[in-house]
C-alpha cells in the first residue's frame, strides 16, 4: 500500500500559488519523498524530492515538516499547464525494496482562469 | 539528451497474441522500471532490474516477463495477451538508492481484444 495519503482533488486560480499537502506519518528516517506529476496519460515527470531540509527548483519548493510526518509542494504561479495529477511519494529504502516508487491515487489539481 | 525511450507507443493484440515493449535509456542508469497504469488509477509496478542480467517481480507481474540483457534496455514481454492487460505501460529508470530521481518514458498504449 502506498504510505503517502493526499486530498483527491483541488482547484486553484491562475497566477495563484497552489500548496498541495501529502500525510506520510509512517515514514522513516532514511526514506525520501518524491513529487511527480501526470498531465493526460502523458509519462509522470519529475518535480521535486527532499529527505529533510526543504528543497526548491525552477518548477516548485517543497516543505517537509519538522517530524517529516507531512509535506507540502508549492507551485508557486499555477498556469493553466500545471492541471494535472501530482503524486506524493515516499520511496522505501529497505534493503530489497530497490528504490521501487509506489504510486497512490494523487492529487487531481484543476488550474482556472 | 533522449532520456527514456519507449517503443510501440501504441499497439493492438488479439486475445493470445505475443508481443515484446522495448524501453531504452541513453543515461547510464543501473535501475529500470516497468509499470502499468489503468484507467483512473496510479501507477502499479510489474518488474523491475537493477542491473544487467538481473531481474524481479513487483506488484502485479502475473503475465509478463522481463529481461535485461543489455544495461540500456529493459524488454517487457507477454506471452499470451490477455483483455486485462489493456493498459498504458510505463518505463522508468534511475541511477539506484539515494538522492537521485527517476527519469518516466511517454508509454505504450496498449490495447487487447
Amino acid at each position: 500500500d502506498a504510505k503517502t495519503t493526499q486530498p483527491p482533488s483541488m482547484d486553484c486560480a491562475e497566477g495563484r500559488a497552489a500548496n498541495l499537502p501529502c500525510n506520510h506519518s509512517t515514514i522513516s528516517g532514511n526514506e525520501y519523498v518524491y513529487w511527480y506529476r501526470q498531465i493526460h496519460s502523458q509519462g509522470p515527470q519529475y518535480i521535486i524530492h527532499g529527505l529533510k531540509n526543504n528543497e526548491t527548483n525552477e518548477m516548485a519548493s517543497l516543505i517537509i515538516t519538522e517530524d517529516r510526518k507531512s509535506s507540502t509542494l508549492i507551485l508557486p504561479h499555477a498556469t493553466l499547464r500545471d492541471t494535472a495529477v501530482y503524486y506524493c511519494i515516499v520511496r522505501v529504502e529497505e534493503t530489497d525494496s530497490w528504490g521501487k516508487l509506489q504510486f497512490g491515487a494523487g492529487t487531481q489539481v484543476v488550474v482556472t482562469p | 539528451n533522449a532520456g527514456v525511450t519507449q517503443t510501440p507507443k501504441f499497439r493492438v493484440l488479439k486475445t493470445g497474441q505475443s508481443m515484446t515493449l522495448l524501453c531504452a535509456q541513453d543515461m547510464n542508469h543501473e535501475y529500470m522500471y516497468w509499470y502499468r497504469q489503468d484507467p483512473g488509477m496510479g501507477l502499479r509496478l510489474i518488474h523491475y532490474s537493477v542491473g544487467e542480467g538481473t531481474t524481479a517481480k513487483g506488484e502485479v507481474p502475473d503475465g509478463y516477463n522481463v529481461s535485461r540483457l543489455k544495461k540500456q534496455n529493459f524488454l517487457l514481454g507477454l506471452e499470451s495477451a490477455a483483455p486485462s492487460q489493456t493498459s498504458v505501460y510505463f518505463c522508468a529508470s534511475s541511477y539506484g538508492l539515494g538522492n537521485y530521481g527517476y527519469t518516466f518514458g511517454s508509454g505504450t498504449r496498449l490495447t487487447v481484444v
